[in-house]
């Protein structure tokens, strides 16, 4: 079974803190993403890594910045956390097949940001 | 911008009936489709994936696509409430990334 993993499911922080949310996975999948979920607006992609130390901006990246040196973990961070920010945070993985492939997501870390 | 919409719902259904779920999406080069379930507090988990035009059957669930009229639905037979979720559609455009629906809220009434 694919496994991915999240830090924290649960998160409190300050505005202007720096934040680190970490997700590692078990399955050598070369695809990893960052999506937040908000009531009303779905699924919303941050970021995307295909390969260690690549990245791509998705949908909605301000604020945020990504860290992939191993190939099973990728790190979201938040320079200086936002209330805007606060929200359900999952990362997923799929394994590279040349086409989109099934992506498995984590449980989830619920950040709130005061 | 490639866009995924579905009615938010709720759908309420009684048990034992179908569940008749919709998804329109805007971009034709669109190449994968995907149903998603998520319940309360927990992450999406995959359901199905169809990747042709037509049905495809896993046990209770037959996922539908029309690349001619951009529409994939997604319908459960013998509805349980354990059924009970809010189920989220996907489109891949031809890359690694998933474009995502807002999600339509069932209900499974007993």
């Amino acid at each position: 079974d694919v496994k991915v993993t999240q830090s924290s499911r649960y998160l409190v922080k300050r505005t202007g803190e720096k934040v680190f949310l970490e997700c590692v996975q078990d399955m050598d999948h070369e695809n990893m993403f960052w999506y937040r979920q908000d009531p009303g607006l779905g699924l919303r992609l941050i970021y995307f890594s295909y390969d260690v130390k690549m990245k791509e901006k998705g949908d909605i990246p301000e604020g945020y910045s990504v860290s992939r040196e191993k190939k099973e973990r990728f790190s979201l961070i938040l320079e200086s956390a936002s209330t805007n920010q606060t929200s359900m945070y999952l990362c997923a993985s799929s394994p590279w097949s040349g086409a989109t492939d099934t992506q498995y997501f984590g449980p989830g870390t619920r950040l709130t940001v005061l | 911008q490639k866009e995924v919409e579905q009615n938010s719902g709720p759908l309420s259904v009684p048990e034992g009936a179908i569940a008749s779920l919709n998804c329109t999406y805007s971009d034709r080069g669109s190449q994968s489709f995907f149903w998603y379930r998520q319940y309360s507090g927990k992450s999406p988990e995959l359901i199905m994936s169809i990747y042709s035009n037509g049905d495809k059957e896993d046990g209770r669930f037959t996922a539908q696509l029309n690349k001619a009229s951009q529409y994939v639905s997604l319908l459960i037979r013998d509805s349980q409430p354990s059924d009970s979720a809010t189920y989220l559609c996907a489109a891949s455009f031809g890359n690694e990334k998933l474009t995502f629906g807002t999600g339509t809220r069932l209900t499974i009434i007993p």
